[in-house]
């Protein structure tokens, strides 16, 4: 298994451009989401997904698009990005089991630049 | 809503020396914990989780994590640090009623001097 991709590693923006960053799981994972990381802020969710075709907001959503029309893919779009979107983007996927808790799967991360 | 907070920002420790990270969360009822290793250019790795039982955890990596409800705590600790645990550490909380989102803290950056 390859776990959770993303891509690409690194991007580098202009103001007003758009892109897509990208992100799969080959584990069958219910459950996807998107965070940034910021220094000294930790990690914040963006977006999060319970399975194709559900997707919901997360605690820093603004700016940001998803869509999850298959199980594996989870992809985030910057529709005009803004300086503020430079950060660091992981995605995350794990089961769902009911009442328990199941552990989440980080990506490598996508560094992205706004300038 | 939960929220986690770790106090230390940055903390520097002597190879072979013990090291201790504090994590402190706030959430209404037992809450699901968790510790995440950072190191540097990688994504997060988890090292121990608690979810019942035992207030004193043991993960991966030779770390260990205790449980304390009267404090709300759940402090990362490991009896003697290598150069290779220099990373950043986060505490995580998930919400117990089935809820699979995260709550991260602010994270501990750890340096470790020979």
């Amino acid at each position: 298994n390859a776990g959770v991709t993303q891509t690409p590693k690194f991007q580098v923006l202009k103001t007003g451009q758009s892109m897509t960053l990208q992100c799969a799981q080959d584990m069958n994972h219910e459950y996807m989401s998107w965070y940034r990381q910021d220094p000294g802020m930790g990690l914040r969710l963006i977006h999060y997904s319970v399975g194709a075709g559900i997707t919901d907001q997360g605690e820093v959503p603004n700016g940001y698009n998803v869509s999850r029309s298959t199980t594996e893919d989870f992809p985030l779009r910057l529709l005009s990005a803004a300086p503020s979107q430079t950060s660091v983007y992981f995605c995350a996927s794990s089961y769902i089991s009911g009442s328990s808790y199941n552990e989440q799967f980080f990506g490598p991360g996508t560094r992205l630049t706004v300038l | 809503a939960q929220s986690v907070t770790q106090p230390d920002i940055h903390i520097t420790v002597s190879e072979g020396a013990s090291l201790e990270l504090r994590c402190n969360y706030s959430y209404g009822a037992t809450p699901y914990l968790f510790w995440y290793v950072q190191s540097p250019g990688q994504g997060l790795q988890l090292l121990l989780k608690y979810f019942s039982g035992d207030t004193l955890v043991q993960g991966i990596k030779g770390f260990e994590a205790e449980f304390k409800r009267s404090q709300s705590s759940f402090n990362l600790r490991k009896p003697s640090v290598h150069w290779s645990d220099a990373a950043e550490y986060f505490c995580a909380v998930a919400d117990v009623f089935g809820n699979e989102k995260l709550t991260f803290g602010t994270g501990t950056r750890l340096t470790i001097i020979p």
